[in-house]
C-alpha cells in the first residue's frame, strides 16, 4: 500500500486554460475526497464520492469545477477556465466509510495561475 | 451544520515546555473530532481521534487531547516540546458520528524555540 497519490505536484498554468488533477486513493477506501487549501487556511471541503457516486458537493465547488470517479477508482478534478483565485493546493483523501478511521491526505497537487 | 475554531494561529513555545493548542467546535449532532499536522509541502497526517469512547484521547509523538462536551472544546496538548514538533496543526470535526465530511479549523503553527 503506497497511500495516497496526487498527480501532478505542481501545475502552473495560464489564466484562462483548463487543468485536470488526478488521484489513486487507498486501493481498499471507498470514500474518496478532494479539498483545496489556501496559504495560511485550513483545509475546504469540495467534494466527496462514494465508490462511484458523488454524495456531497460543496458551495465552492462552481460549474467551472467537475470531479469523476469513475469505476470507483482513482478520481480526477478538471477546472475549465482558470482564474487567479484558483491558485490553491488541492488535496485529495481517502478513507474506509467515513471519518471514524480518519483520513488518509495525500501531498496535494499546487496549481498557480497566472 | 459544523465549525471549528482554533484560538491563536502562531503559537511559540521553548523546547521542553508544555505545548497547548486550543479548538472548540460546534456541531448539531454528536462529533467526532481530530487533529491533524502538516508539514511544509506535505498532506495532512493524523494525530489523534476522539469517536465517543474515552474523552481522554492519546495520539502518536507523545500528542494528547482531551473532548470536553460542557466546554465543546478539544484542545491539543504535549508536556515537553521537540524541535521537530514545529508544524501546522488542524483541528477537524465530523457531525452525524463520522458520516459527514470534516470540517477544519484555520490552523494553528507551532514553532519550538531552542
Amino acid at each position: 500500500d503506497t497511500g495516497v497519490s496526487q498527480d501532478p505536484r505542481h501545475k502552473i498554468t495560464k489564466r484562462g486554460q483548463n487543468v485536470t488533477f488526478r488521484c489513486d486513493p487507498i486501493s481498499e477506501h471507498n470514500r474518496l475526497y478532494w479539498y483545496r487549501q489556501t496559504l495560511g487556511q485550513g483545509p475546504e471541503f469540495l467534494t466527496y464520492f462514494q465508490n462511484e457516486a458523488q454524495l456531497e458537493k460543496s458551495r465552492l465547488l462552481s460549474d467551472r469545477f467537475s470531479a469523476e470517479r469513475p469505476k470507483g477508482s482513482f478520481s480526477t478534478l478538471e477546472i475549465q477556465r482558470t482564474e487567479q483565485g484558483d491558485s490553491a493546493m488541492y488535496l485529495c483523501a481517502s478513507s474506509f466509510e467515513g471519518a471514524v478511521y480518519g483520513y488518509t491526505f495525500g501531498s496535494g497537487t499546487r496549481l498557480t495561475v497566472v | 451544520a459544523q465549525s471549528v475554531t482554533q484560538l491563536g494561529s502562531h503559537v511559540s513555545v521553548s523546547e521542553g515546555a508544555l505545548v497547548l493548542l486550543r479548538c472548540n467546535y460546534s456541531s448539531s449532532v454528536p462529533p467526532y473530532l481530530f487533529w491533524y499536522v502538516q508539514y511544509p509541502n506535505q498532506g495532512l497526517q493524523l494525530l489523534l481521534k476522539y469517536t465517543s469512547a474515552a474523552t481522554l484521547v492519546k495520539g502518536i509523538n507523545g500528542f494528547e487531547a482531551e473532548f470536553k462536551k460542557s466546554e465543546t472544546s478539544f484542545h491539543l496538548t504535549k508536556p515537553s516540546a521537540h524541535m521537530s514538533d514545529a508544524a501546522e496543526y488542524f483541528c477537524a470535526v465530523s457531525g452525524d458520528t463520522g458520516r459527514r465530511a470534516l470540517t477544519f479549523g484555520s490552523g494553528t503553527r507551532l514553532q519550538v524555540q531552542p
